[in-house]
């Protein structure tokens, strides 16, 4: 089944405890990328990766990290997570040239 | 910026009833239009899309035309059931090649039977 999985599904934490959200696609996609989801603000994107090495900023990247070190996995990072970044995160690929993307089902973050 | 006007909700209705749930864009160019759901719990699937002027979109009953002339792609349903109750995303994507979506606020739609 063509699927985003992400890991993990709820997380409560506190300020300054680095955290990884995990993302991975089983469809052979290029193109991934993290949107956060806020009430009043829509999906926002906060990084995307059109490739395996290559990664660039969104519009709110303040704060998270990315890697594509396989073309598969994309985490997201928090270094030193702050209270503005309680939020349900989402993680998304495509494949290029295409229009349907798809979504994981969501990471609901908590930070204290 | 590009950016994508939502319809404020909530919205509830009762089955059976018509729906029309209003979106407006800003770009520049020619962006192709999408609406996303997102049901309870779950991540969004896409619902149906436009990617040129005058282009309907259909899907699970729904539909949306691409008005250039009012920047406009407001969903519609003609009955709705119980199980349309989710949250709908209004997005674009600038233009093709770029995979970045724009999205609204969401619509949250409550059909109440």
């Amino acid at each position: 089944e063509a699927q985003v999985t992400q890991n993990p599904r709820y997380l409560i934490t506190v300020t300054g405890k680095k955290l990884t959200v995990t993302c991975s696609q089983n469809m052979n996609h290029e193109y991934m990328s993290w949107y956060r989801q806020d009430p009043g603000l829509g999906l926002r994107q906060i990084y995307y990766s059109m490739n395996v090495e290559v990664t660039d900023k969104g519009d709110v990247p303040e704060g998270y990290k990315v890697s594509r070190k396989e073309k598969r996995n994309f985490p997201l990072i928090l270094e030193s997570p702050s209270p503005n970044q309680t939020s349900l995160y989402f993680c998304a690929s495509i494949l290029q040239g295409t229009d349907t993307q798809y979504f994981g089902p969501g990471t609901r973050l908590t930070v204290l | 910026g590009d950016s994508v006007t939502q319809m404020e909700g909530p919205v509830t209705l009762s089955e059976e009833a018509f729906l029309t749930i209003n979106c407006t864009y800003t770009a520049t160019g020619y962006p192709s239009l999408f609406w996303y759901v997102q049901y309870p719990g779950e991540g969004l699937q896409l619902l149906l899309k436009a990617t040129k002027a005058d282009d309907k979109g259909s899907n699970k009953g729904f539909e949306a035309t691409y008005r250039k002339e009012t920047t406009s792609f407001h969903l519609e349903k003609g009955s709705v059931q119980v199980s349309d109750s989710a949250v709908y995303f209004c997005a674009l994507r600038a233009h093709f090649g770029n995979e970045k979506l724009t999205f609204g606020t969401g619509t949250r739609l409550t059909i109440i039977p």
